[in-house]
C-alpha cells in the first residue's frame, strides 16, 4: 500500500537553527508531493509542492524542500527557525494527479526554543 | 476571494444521531474532497466529488456519505455516529481539469458523547 512516513513526531530547535523535518513516500511510481502547514484549531495551508519540475521546491515563508527520486524523500528544510514557525506539519503525496486523493503522513510538531 | 468555507465550524451530536456537514469550495474550483483528522493524526481521505458524483472512495463505512450541489459546494453526511468519529472533518477544493493542488477549509470539530 502506498504510504508516506514522517520520522519524528516531535521535533525541537532553537530560534534562528536549521528546520529538517523529514518525509518518505513508499511508491515505485513518480508521486505529487506536498507539505502542508496546520496551526492550533485551524485547516491545512500549503507551503510547497512537487509535481515533477525542478527537483528542489521552493515555498512560503522561506521553506524549502527537495524530491530525491534515488531516496524516495522530500524533506523539508528552512535555513533559520522563527517562532512563527511553530505548527504541525504534513507530508502528502497524491498519485495522478494533484487533484487526487491525499494520502498524509502523520504529522511532526515543530517546536521553536527561544 | 473566500477560500474554502466551512459550516458549522464545532457542532456536539450524541451517539446514533446523524449529522450533516456543509462545504463551499474556493471560487473557480470544482471539485470537493473530505478528509477526517482524528486528534494527534494526519488527516484521512473519505471522498471526493466532481461533477456531482462520488468519484474516489476511501477506506470508510456506508455511514458516511456525500453530496455535491451544481454550484459545486457540497455535504457530507455521517450516520448512527460513534464516539470514534469525533474528530476534525475537512473540506478540500482543487480543480480537476488545471490539475490544481487542494485548499483546505478551516474544518468542522464533531464531538460525539
Amino acid at each position: 500500500a502506498q504510504s508516506v512516513t514522517q520520522l519524528g513526531s516531535h521535533v525541537s530547535v532553537s530560534e534562528g537553527a536549521l528546520v529538517l523535518l523529514r518525509c518518505n513516500y513508499s511508491s515505485s511510481v513518480p508521486p505529487y508531493l506536498f507539505w502542508y502547514v496546520q496551526y492550533p484549531n485551524q485547516g491545512l495551508q500549503l507551503l510547497l509542492k512537487y509535481t515533477s519540475a525542478a527537483t528542489l521546491v521552493k515555498g512560503i515563508n522561506g521553506f524549502e524542500a527537495e524530491f530525491k527520486k534515488s531516496e524516495t524523500s522530500f524533506h523539508l528544510t528552512k535555513p533559520s527557525a522563527h517562532m512563527s514557525d511553530a505548527a504541525e506539519y504534513f507530508c502528502a503525496v497524491s498519485y495522478g494527479g494533484a487533484t487526487n486523493k491525499l494520502i498524509f503522513g502523520t504529522g511532526t510538531l515543530l517546536a521553536v526554543q527561544p | 476571494d473566500a477560500g474554502v468555507t466551512q459550516s458549522p465550524t464545532h457542532l456536539i451530536k450524541t451517539r446514533g444521531q446523524q449529522v450533516t456537514l456543509r462545504c463551499s469550495p474556493k471560487s473557480g474550483h470544482d471539485t470537493v474532497s473530505w478528509y477526517q483528522q482524528a486528534l494527534g493524526q494526519g488527516p484521512q481521505f473519505i471522498f471526493q466529488y466532481y461533477e456531482e458524483e462520488e468519484r474516489q472512495r476511501g477506506n470508510f463505512p456506508d455511514r458516511f456519505s456525500g453530496h455535491q450541489f451544481p454550484n459545486y459546494s457540497s455535504e457530507l453526511n455521517v450516520n448512527a455516529l460513534l464516539l470514534g468519529d469525533s474528530a476534525l472533518y475537512l473540506c478540500a477544493s482543487s480543480h480537476r481539469q488545471v490539475n490544481t493542488e487542494a485548499f483546505f477549509g478551516q474544518g468542522t470539530r464533531l464531538t460525539v458523547v
